[in-house]
């Protein structure tokens, strides 16, 4: 089955640097590769995802790149602030015929902290 | 709109007794999951319903775990009896069909088993 690592476990920065957290997966047909931020108390939000066809994603701050043929995938926060600070998680899945379907394998998670 | 909602919030039980989370789906949503997190360590995915049947069973642990979604809105899951290891947060999550993508997540059921 897939599996997903997730780097670093935690990440500590400045306000108004830029996060960067990476993450590898084994299943070449995963198609999806969602991000989730989880602060304390709250379940995770999805905060951006990318399909299989797609290179990079940007959104305001955020943006997230993958490389199949590497089978990586990485957050990048750029001009971070302090609400940034959470939980990361990144996860894939294969949605198409065949794979693992519905269900979403998660990385460990990233403690993002950004220090005023 | 209205998001994912489970119920409760908390729930500490002895070893041995009986629980019952409770998720309410967004909305129109046919596809309904539950997920666990464990001690600190990744969430790991537990079964998925489409509407009232379940599509995937596949990371539920054993047998004391059963899983129901009654006319294919809210959803329970029920652990009897409870073990020390039953304890963590169980994440309930809702996408529309068709497809497994955007996944949306509710708060959790931290369960504590003593």
């Amino acid at each position: 089955g897939e599996n997903v690592e997730q780097h670093p476990s935690t990440l500590s920065v400045q306000e108004g640097d830029s996060a960067v957290i990476k993450c590898t997966y084994s299943d070449s047909a995963s198609n999806y590769f969602p991000w989730y931020k989880q602060e304390l108390g709250k379940g995770p939000q999805l905060i951006i995802d990318i399909r299989s066809n797609v290179g990079e994603k940007k959104d305001q701050r955020i943006a997230v790149t993958l490389n199949k043929t590497a089978k990586h995938f990485s957050l990048h926060i750029t001009e971070t602030q302090p609400e940034d600070s959470a939980v990361y998680f990144c996860a894939a899945i294969n949605g198409g015929r065949g794979g693992s379907n519905y269900k979403l394998t998660f990385g460990k998670g990233t403690l993002l902290t950004v220090n005023p | 709109e209205a998001g994912v909602t489970q119920f409760p919030s908390h729930s500490v039980i002895e070893k041995g007794q009986t629980v019952t989370l409770r998720c309410d789906p967004i909305s129109g949503h046919d596809n309904l999951y539950w997920y666990r997190r464990v001690m600190g360590k990744e969430i790991k995915f537990l079964l998925h319903f489409v509407k009232e049947s379940k599509q995937d069973e596949s990371g539920m642990p054993n047998n004391r775990f059963l899983a129901e979604r009654t006319g294919g809105t809210y959803s329970t899951l029920k652990v009897q009896p409870a073990e020390l290891e039953d304890s963590g947060v169980y994440f309930c999550a809702s996408s529309q069909d068709p497809g497994p993508y955007e996944q949306y997540f509710g708060p959790g059921t931290r369960l504590t088993v003593t």
